[in-house]
């Protein structure tokens, strides 16, 4: 059974970056995509982008384009999350999951992190 | 951009009720869409994947129904357990895009 951990809460001032991780363990790395998906307080969840590790090529949800960095480690089954120039409305909790589709950044999320909250405040 | 338009935004129910949830997508998304529960604190949980597939352990009073433009997720008998958020998943592979309904409330009366 895959399992997904990610890495622990974080505080960030207004203008730095965040980089959280995703560790995967008990199950297929390489061939099924890690997506990460936002859920700012009271709201609903908002895909960020998602990256097939074997592939080593993420792709990004336009909303988040040329702010946000996904990679992949296979040594490590870790997959990375990293978003600059924080505002407070990157305050969220983010998590990883797990896509269903074999090399393919599609289908549904099977496996999720227990999630990661990240506040962003002076 | 494919818009989706989940309703009702909240609903009550009695226990042992059937619930209707409705997901409506802007243009035809074949059947790439999915349904999740979510209980505050946790990460949502998938309960019906394209459209019509039973997760595994998912109990059998969860459905799903639709194609194209329009989809169902129904409750057939509405246990206390099932309190929660239920939001609408779509999704497209050329590009990939990951677009979720506004999300359901679901409470017990």
């Amino acid at each position: 059974q895959l399992q997904l951990v990610q890495s622990g809460a974080e505080v960030k001032k207004p203008g730095s970056s965040v980089k959280v991780s995703c560790k995967a363990s008990g199950g297929t790395f390489t061939n099924y995509a890690i997506n990460w998906v936002r859920q700012a307080p009271g709201q609903g969840p908002e895909w960020m982008g998602g990256i097939v590790p074997i592939y080593d090529t993420a792709d990004y949800a336009q909303n988040f384009q040329g702010r946000v960095t996904i990679t992949a480690d296979e040594s490590t089954t870790t997959v990375y999350m990293e978003l600059r120039s924080l505002r407070s409305e990157d305050t969220a909790v983010y998590y990883c999951a797990r896509g269903a589709r074999f090399r393919e950044v599609a289908g549904a999320f099977h496996y999720w992190g227990q999630g990661t909250l990240v506040t962003v405040s002076s | 951009d494919i818009q989706m338009t989940q309703s009702p935004s909240s609903l009550s129910a009695s226990v042992g009720d059937r619930v209707t949830i409705t997901c409506q997508a802007s243009q035809g998304i074949n059947n790439y869409l999915n349904w999740y529960q979510q209980k505050p604190g946790k990460a949502p949980k998938l309960l019906i994947y394209d459209a019509s597939n039973l997760e595994t352990g998912v109990p059998s009073r969860f459905s799903g129904s639709g194609s194209g433009t329009d989809f169902t997720f129904t409750i057939s008998s509405l246990q206390p357990e099932d309190v929660g958020t239920y939001y609408c998943q779509q999704y497209d592979n050329l590009p990939p895009k990951f677009t979720f309904g506004q999300g359901t409330k679901l409470h017990i009366k």
